[in-house]
């Protein structure tokens, strides 16, 4: 079963809007941690955004933002203020902090802004 | 501070000849990873060394696959023979403690013919 589900596969947004890219993801660990990475198309890949399965509160971070929604299962990334450099794939990460502790990877949005 | 330094950086090779990635982490990290990103898709990861041990190798094909982590620094990840579906990029990322972010390398991007 998949761990972690990108139903988006690309999505455009005006420069300066905010977008939103959609992250569901399955496990029956109680503790556990989502991470969202940024490819651009040099091939790097760069931390954006972590959240803890205990946190509270969503975590922020500059112009990006975590929807986290524990019931459902679900951990969106907000963009806002939209800039042509945030054209890139992003990919939605977990990580089960029983077992193997290793990121498991969605298959990715690829974002692109238009002026 | 150095990243995680990866290379070749690209390599084009013939199928069923062999090919070594190199994979130096961040100094003092002590969990390093080796993930296969096949285009269009999220990496997927093949082996994970905590110091110089294996901790996950489960999704590593063995039986062309190899990697070994010498005295718990750099890494080496080999194939022999390639497969024409072993055309991918080859992430190397390495980590301080198994709950925190992963750093990774840029990556080197193999074409087998």
């Amino acid at each position: 079963a998949q761990k972690i589900t990108q139903t988006q596969p690309g999505m455009f947004v005006q420069e300066k809007e905010a977008v939103t890219l959609d992250c569901t993801y399955d496990t029956s660990d109680q503790s556990y941690g989502l991470f969202w990475y940024k490819q651009p198309s040099s091939g790097e890949m760069i931390f954006l955004i972590y959240q803890g399965s205990y946190d509270e509160q969503n975590a922020t971070e500059g112009r990006y933002s975590l929807n986290f929604q524990k019931a459902r299962k679900s951990a969106n990334l907000v963009i806002s203020a939209s800039q042509l450099g945030d054209s890139a794939m992003y990919f939605c990460a977990m990580r089960e902090d029983t077992g193997r502790r290793a990121l498991t990877f969605g298959s990715g949005t690829r974002l692109q802004v238009q002026p | 501070e150095a990243g995680v330094a990866q290379s070749p950086r690209y390599k084009i090779i013939e199928k069923r000849q062999s090919v070594a990635f190199w994979c130096n982490p961040i100094s003092g990290h002590a969990t390093l990873y080796w993930y296969q990103q096949i285009l269009g898709q999220g990496p997927k990861l093949l082996i994970q060394f905590q110091n110089n041990g294996v901790v996950d190798d489960s999704q590593l094909p063995k039986d062309r696959f190899s990697a070994e982590r010498l005295k718990g620094v750099d890494s080496t990840l080999k194939i022999q023979p390639a497969k024409l579906e072993d055309s991918a990029v080859y992430l190397c990322a390495s980590t301080l403690i198994p709950r925190e972010k992963l750093f990774f390398g840029s990556g080197t991007q193999l074409s087998v013919l």
